[in-house]
């Protein structure tokens, strides 16, 4: 079974920071890898989408990079904002499952 | 305007009662998907379908049932079997790469 797992739990920074943000899961056998953004009592907003075949995404001042070997994904946020604040969590989906497996998340907090 | 919706926002349920979740998407997905949210955790699978009059359970079904009679419609019930159903619960769909999209979910709690 994959296990996926997002450290740390929760990161406070000030204003202006660049952070990374880690996901590891155990079956490097992924078709792809999804960043999402949880806000407070709200859905998930999708951020990032790699395919098991590329190394790495961009979106403005997101980037998300995929190790499969390493079983590893890192979200990097440039130049943080307060309105970054929320939950991030990252999602792994094998092949041939069609199921997501979803880490606990990392609860970001940019304080002003 | 594509996407998902979800209704309702929050729901209520009394001991001993079902309650169904409505989920309808117009993104033309073939795959939805149910989660299950508690405070702290990941998000649980408790049923998907990959197309219309077809489903699997997820990992935690027990409780649950699911119906896919319209490709944009997958309703959720949450029967009286299920003893712990007060969550927070997230529907989505999957379109080109299986990349998910999720609707703004449904907060259950037992009276």
């Amino acid at each position: 079974k994959q296990e996926v797992t997002q450290i740390p739990a929760a990161l406070s920074v000030p204003e202006g920071e660049n952070l990374v943000l880690n996901c590891s899961f155990t079956d490097s056998a992924i078709y792809n890898l999804q960043w999402f953004r949880q806000d407070p009592g709200k859905g998930l907003t999708s951020l990032l989408l790699i395919q098991s075949s590329q190394r790495e995404q961009t979106s403005g001042r997101l980037n998300a990079s995929l190790d499969k070997s390493s079983g590893r994904s890192t979200l990097y946020i440039a130049a943080s904002q307060p309105g970054d604040s929320a939950t991030y969590l990252c999602a792994v989906d094998l092949y041939n499952f069609n199921k997501f497996y979803f880490g606990s998340g990392t609860k970001l907090n940019v304080k002003p | 305007d594509g996407g998902i919706t979800q209704s309702p926002k929050y729901l209520f349920r009394k001991e001993g009662q079902n309650v169904t979740l409505s989920c309808e998407q117009n993104l033309n997905h073939d795959a939805m998907y149910w989660y299950r949210q508690d405070p702290g955790q990941g998000l649980r699978l408790i049923y998907y379908s990959q197309i219309v009059n077809d489903f699997q359970k997820g990992d935690i079904a027990e409780g649950y049932s699911v119906s896919r009679e319209k490709k944009e419609s997958f309703p959720l019930t949450v029967t009286s079997a299920q003893k712990n159903p007060t969550a927070f619960y997230l529907c989505a769909s999957a379109g080109g790469y299986n990349e998910q999209f999720f609707g703004p979910g449904t907060r259950l709690t037992v009276l």
